[in-house]
């Protein structure tokens, strides 16, 4: 049950595209295609970006994608906005109905 | 509209117990399986526990094992989470998660709006 590895930050100017690793091992990220994105403003809960890997819920905008390969996981923001600004979790089933995060990236919209 | 409220967080000392409860409403919750998941100041999110829709499956990540027990009513449309053994590295905003589908676990599209836990002397 170790914590998904992402990068503490990354940062890009209004309109560029910026992307989230996620990597795991083979008993997670690796061995499922259920990994899921969310997005969390200071002091505010989380909200669902992504699921499945790569399919994106009503309501949330096209600029956000989802990929995978191996054992990392991506979270893609194009057309980067100043309310983009946040941080981001990858999380993923790891077997046996339990699961596990990442540890977060913030993402800056300089 | 879709609801998760979540309530019982406080201030306890180490040794100590807590019971957390989470009120749903807008959803079928007697149908979907539902989590825990914990975030301690300035850190990431935390899986912490998941229970089936009739309390047969329990899961539970390894650092709250044996202290921590999850449960739910469905004829009160309310999840638990009773915490034994409080520790200070338990200290932490819970938050209560309802997945996307009834057959989920991995994916939360609704989350409450968190209860502080505070563990110390």
């Amino acid at each position: 049950q170790s914590a998904l590895t992402q990068p503490r930050s990354v940062s890009g100017s209004p309109g560029q595209s910026v992307t989230v690793s996620c990597t795991g091992t083979s008993s997670d990220v690796g061995g499922y295609n259920y990994v899921s994105w969310y997005q969390q403003h200071p002091g505010k809960a989380p909200k669902f970006m992504i699921y499945d890997v790569d399919k994106r819920p009503s309501g949330v905008p096209d600029r956000f994608s989802g990929s995978k390969s191996g054992n990392t996981a991506s979270l893609t923001i194009s057309g980067l906005q100043a309310e983009d600004e946040a941080d981001y979790y990858c999380c993923s089933y790891a077997g046996t109905y339990t699961l596990v995060f990442g540890g977060g990236t913030k993402v800056t919209v300089l | 509209e879709v609801q998760l409220v979540e309530s019982g967080g406080g201030l306890v000392q180490p040794g100590g117990s807590l019971r957390l409860s989470c009120a749903a409403s807008g959803f079928t919750f007697s149908t979907y399986w539902m989590t825990w998941v914990r975030q301690a100041p300035g850190k990431g999110l935390e899986w912490v526990a998941n229970i089936n829709q009739d309390t047969s499956e329990k899961y539970y990540v390894d650092s709250v094992e044996g202290r921590f027990t999850i449960s739910r009513d469905n004829a009160r449309n309310s999840l638990y989470l009773q915490m034994n053994s409080l520790r200070a590295e338990d200290t932490a905003v819970y938050y209560c998660a309802k997945p996307t589908v009834t057959t989920g676990v991995d994916a939360f599209d609704i989350w409450g709006q968190g209860t502080m836990v505070t563990v110390s002397s």
